[in-house]
Parts: structure tokens; sequence; C-alpha cells
């Protein structure tokens, strides 16, 4: 098993600027999110998929979006990049609607917006 | 507004002594408790955790306190080894589909 797979795992952008993260699983979980860890501020939830079809807002949503067209995929989209989301972007996935401790997180997509 | 605070940014601790970190929050919903522990380069991997209807739970060296009635949780590692040199977060739960992180706590283990 793979676990969570990002891409890529760097990135450079100019403001303005659109691009796509991509996340896989392949660990059949049905929840799966994404964070971004900023200095200071620990990690933040942007958006999250408690299933296929199925998305909502986190934390701090603005300036991203999110579909979940299957089980295994779920890209996070910025669709006009900005200085600000300069951040190391994490994706994870969990087996089920509650919590039982255990949030399996990709390695991470390290995103600079010039 | 952060629900979820740990107010150390870092700690340093000798091998083989004990390490505690701290975590408060604010939310009285939050039904349960994690920490998750990050090296450089890789994704933060589960730790231990905690129900709201529990006190204490212990794993090997790791055990996690809360007390609800302060709204603070606490990890503590004995004996810490300079394995353990990572960056901790605690994380509280929300309605079972939200994760929300604390903004970390560096620990460094010396010999």
């Amino acid at each position: 098993n793979a676990g969570v797979t990002q891409t890529p795992k760097f990135q450079v952008l100019k403001t303005g600027q659109s691009m796509t993260l991509q996340c896989a699983q392949d660990m059949n979980h049905e929840y799966m999110s994404w964070y971004r860890q900023d200095p200071g501020m620990g990690l933040r939830l942007i958006h999250y998929s408690v299933g296929a079809g199925i998305t909502d807002q986190g934390e701090v949503p603005n300036g991203y979006n999110v579909s979940r067209s299957t089980t295994e995929d779920f890209p996070l989209r910025l669709l006009s990049a900005a200085p600000s989301q300069t951040s190391v972007y994490f994706c994870a996935s969990s087996l089920g609607l509650a919590f039982t401790g255990e949030l399996f997180f990709g390695e991470g997509s390290r995103l600079t917006v010039l | 507004d952060q629900q979820v605070k740990q107010n150390s940014p870092s700690l340093s601790v000798q091998e083989g002594r004990i390490s505690i970190l701290n975590c408060d929050y604010t939310n009285s919903m939050f039904d349960y408790f994690l920490w998750y522990k990050k090296y450089p380069a890789e994704g933060p991997t589960f730790l231990i955790s905690i129900s709201s209807i529990k006190d204490k739970n212990e794993d090997g060296r790791f055990t996690v306190f809360l007390n609800k009635s302060a709204k603070h949780l606490s990890l503590h590692i004995v004996p810490s080894q300079p394995g353990d040199s990572a960056v901790y977060f605690c994380a509280s739960a929300l309605n079972t589909d939200k994760l929300i992180f604390g903004t970390g706590t560096r620990l460094q283990v010396f010999p």
C-alpha cells in the first residue's frame, strides 16, 4: 500500500496562476482532508470530505476549491494563487466519519507563490 | 480565533527525563483529543488519543492526561529519548468530522 500520495512535492507559482495539488489514497478511506502548515500557525483545516460527492469547508477555505468524484482522489485547486498561499500543504485520510485516532497524512507539498 | 492552543513553542529536555507537553482548548464541545508527532519533511503521524469520557490514556512511554474542567490536556513522555525530538501537535475533534490542530511544540531531547 502506498498510503496517501501527494503530488507535486514542490511547486513555484506566480501570483494569479492556477494549479491543482493532487492527493490519492489506496486505503479505501471515506474521509479525506487538506491542511496547510504555516510557521506559528500549526496545521489549519482547509476543506474536507466525508465521502465521494460530499465536501465541506474547514477553518481557512477561501481561495481553494475541492471536489471528490471518487473515493481515492481529493484534489485541491488554487484558482488564482496569492503570496499568502505560500505554505506546506498536507492531505490526510481516515477510515470513517468518527475519528478512531488515526488520520493518515501524506508527505506534504511545498508551494511558493511569488 | 485559535480553538486549540499550545503556548510553548519549544521544549528542551535531557535524555531519560520526563517531557511534558501542554495543550489548552476553548470549545467545550470537543469530544476527542489526539497527539501527533511530526519530523521534518514528513507528514504528521498519530501518537495517542483520549476520549472525553476518560481522564488518562497510556501507551508505553506516552501518557495523555485530560482535565475537562480546565479544558487542558498534556502529553507525558517517560523516559525521553533523542528519537523523540520532533514537533508535537495536539488536536481536538469536533462533530467527528473536523480535526482542529494546535500550533505545535518543538521538543528537543539532548544527551
